[in-house]
């Protein structure tokens, strides 16, 4: 089945800064999304991006399905942007394969 | 505010106890999921059903029972779980395209086994 690679496992930041989040996948696919899961565990949908680049506010997320790889960039970060982020490429017939995640922590 | 309502939150059972965990949207999704997610690990697809009808099991112990009564709620009974069975269990629903449609989660309903 596809592998999914996520880097850095952890990200350690002071609010203000800039961040890029990366996620490497083995085979070619679809669909992608990418989610925040915040203290709590709550399990937000940030975007659904099979190709191309999406922008929300400080985020924005870039995927080059040709190369196997899906880039999301924090910009001016917040405490409330910590938690962690999940890579999810879509592997066929309703499997979405979530990677191991990013752990941020945005410092104040 | 989520979309997808799970309940309980949190739910502490014994291991000879009997529970339901439930789920509902109103988003006329025709396909909804079950995930498990363990402390510190991805969440792991347990089951999907589209139309009402069971499509994926991901080789889930027969302990988990999913069900789906109706467009707009799904139900996971469970009976006689194990201690390694306390998770984080999430709930999720989609457009139906063969899944290929992004997937909005439910908070999630925390689940303890003494």
């Amino acid at each position: 089945g596809i592998q999914v690679e996520q880097s850095p496992p952890d990200l350690i930041l002071q609010e203000g800064a800039n961040s890029t989040l990366r996620c490497n996948f083995s085979d070619s696919v679809n669909n992608l999304q990418w989610f925040h899961q915040n203290p709590w565990g709550q399990l937000i949908n940030l975007f659904y991006i099979p190709s191309g680049t999406k922008q929300n506010g400080r985020l924005s997320a870039t995927t080059v399905a040709t190369e196997r790889y899906s880039l999301l960039y924090i910009s001016s970060s917040q405490t409330t942007d910590s938690g962690v982020y999940f890579c999810a490429p879509y592997s066929g017939t309703y499997k979405y394969i979530f990677g191991t995640g990013t752990r941020l922590k945005v410092l104040a | 505010d989520t979309e997808v309502t799970q309940t309980p939150k949190h739910l502490v059972m014994g291991m000879t106890n009997k529970k339901s965990l439930k789920c509902e949207q109103h988003m006329g999704h025709r396909a909804m999921y079950w995930y498990k997610q363990k402390a510190k690990k991805p969440p792991e697809l347990m089951f999907v059903y589209s139309y009402e009808k069971l499509s994926i099991n991901e080789s889930v112990p027969s302990r988990f029972s999913p069900e789906c009564p109706n467009s707009s709620l799904l139900n996971l009974h469970l009976h006689a779980l194990q201690p390694e069975d306390s998770a984080l269990y999430l709930c999720a629903s989609s457009q139906e395209g063969q899944g290929s449609q992004p997937q909005h989660f439910g908070d999630g309903t925390r689940l303890s086994i003494l």
